[in-house]
């Protein structure tokens, strides 16, 4: 019952670096969503993907990018990484848009940008 | 918009006492509220929601919280803490197609 998987774990990146953030979903859930975590800030939306086929912007998104591979599985990719995208990024999915649902949570990315 | 509003950054309890963590929130649309918990090096869990009926919501592991419309809060509320109840909690607001969170509430649970 793995719910929702992301990897890696840990990474380090030196400034200007590029990576792709995986996560991948096994309940069937339409809905995917990026946040990332910083210490006294919450969780903020960087982009969702409301169904297979579609993504958008959410509270913060400039410098990254997304793609909705398929109905599981909704990468995050960093194209030149600045230490000011150290952080935690968190995966979720939910069965629809529409907050009623609530998310499950991945277990997180930390990312280290020197 | 929606927004929410944590007002405690950490709030510190000896074992077997009762704690509240406040949240307040604001929305222009429905209100779907939650709690969700995160332990050290986790991911969120969900502790507890309300979609709506009942204003007193209870959760898991003894957590409860009332919905408070006329004040606009959220509060969770535990009778007696234990040491494993030491985690960072936040209070979201649900809006037309994601979730608003706060900032978060570190509990420390001291014996």
């Amino acid at each position: 019952n793995a719910g929702v998987t992301q990897t890696p774990k840990f990474q380090v990146l030196k400034t200007g670096q590029s990576m792709t953030l995986q996560c991948a979903q096994d309940m069937n859930h339409n809905s995917m969503y990026w946040y990332r975590q910083d210490p006294g800030m919450g969780l903020r939306l960087i982009y969702y993907s409301a169904s297979e086929g579609t993504t958008d912007k959410g509270e913060v998104p400039n410098g990254y990018n997304v793609s909705r591979l398929n109905k599981r599985e909704f990468s995050l990719r960093l194209e030149s990484a600045a230490p000011s995208q150290t952080s935690v990024y968190f995966c979720a999915s939910s069965a629809n848009t529409g907050s009623r649902y609530g998310y499950t949570f991945g277990s997180g990315t930390r990312l280290t940008v020197v | 918009a929606q927004s929410v509003t944590q007002l405690d950054s950490q709030v510190p309890v000896f074992e077997e006492a009762p704690v509240e963590l406040r949240c307040n929130y604001s929305s222009s649309v429905s209100v779907y509220l939650f709690w969700y918990v995160q332990y050290p090096n986790q991911g969120l869990q969900l502790l507890l929601k309300y979609l709506s009926g009942s204003t007193l919501v209870k959760g898991i592991n003894g957590f409860e919280a009332e919905f408070n419309k006329s004040q606009t809060s959220f509060h969770l509320r535990k009778p007696s803490v234990h040491i494993s109840d030491t985690a960072e909690y936040f209070c979201a607001v649900g809006g037309r197609n994601k979730l608003v969170f706060g900032a978060g509430t570190i509990l420390r649970v001291k014996s």
